[in-house]
């Protein structure tokens, strides 16, 4: 079965410093992967994904993800964190390749920037 | 930009009513979702739609129904409200086609049921 984890519930981390949020994932066939920030009492937004092609994707707010498909890895990153980074972040991975486009979400992941 | 609008931020209503979520997109997406979040449990689909007048049910659709009736406009309905109904609600659209599958939401609608 497809699935994606997250397996920390909070990451915290001081300005300046780089972080790293984890994404393992389990699925058939080539994946395609996504990464959403939601600041409080709102939506979701894209961050970026990985479709194919190079495994170090770059996406907005100056994150970016490597994909690893022999450790089934898709970890956010950003050099040196802000305390505005502070959020929910979630990992996201498509659903069967004749799914319609569904989704599969991972719990989420707290991230606490401290200054 | 892709813009999805939603009725309600807060809404607060009673144990038994009939209570309808809006959602509409601005980019003439194909696919709308409908998801609930709740602490620790992430985002769970309720019901999603690739067509106008087309649905089908997520992990959660037991008390729900959806409505698309206009290739913009998604609706939730909650038939009867129930208390275990309070929840973030939140709407998503996204296209068909390659590589272009990332879904958009709107800002959530906070649901109270009390």
């Amino acid at each position: 079965a497809q699935s994606v984890a997250q397996p920390e519930d909070q990451v915290n981390v001081a300005e300046g410093n780089p972080l790293t949020v984890k994404c393992t994932y389990s699925v058939s066939g080539n994946p395609y992967l996504f990464w959403y920030v939601q600041y409080p009492n709102r939506g979701l937004q894209f961050l970026l994904k990985y479709i194919t092609g190079d495994n170090l994707v770059k996406g907005s707010y100056g994150f970016e993800a490597e994909f690893n498909k022999s450790q089934t890895s898709f970890h956010l990153k950003k050099p040196s964190a802000l305390v505005s980074d502070s959020a929910l972040y979630f990992c996201a991975v498509r659903d069967r390749p004749d799914s319609n486009y569904q989704l599969i979400w991972g719990a989420g992941t707290k991230l606490i920037i401290k200054p | 930009d892709v813009k999805v609008t939603q009725s309600s931020r807060y809404l607060v209503k009673r144990t038994g009513e009939k209570v309808f979520l809006e959602c509409v997109q601005d980019m003439d997406h194909e696919n709308m979702f409908w998801y609930r979040q709740d602490p620790g449990l992430g985002l769970r689909l309720i019901y999603f739609s690739y067509d106008v007048k087309m649905k089908e049910k997520g992990d959660i659709p037991e008390g729900y129904s959806v409505s698309r009736e206009k290739k913009e406009r998604f609706s939730l309905i909650l038939e009867s409200a129930s208390t275990n109904q309070t929840s973030m609600y939140l709407c998503a659209s996204s296209e068909t086609g390659t590589g272009r599958v990332e879904q958009y939401f709107g800002p959530g609608t906070r649901l109270t049921v009390t």
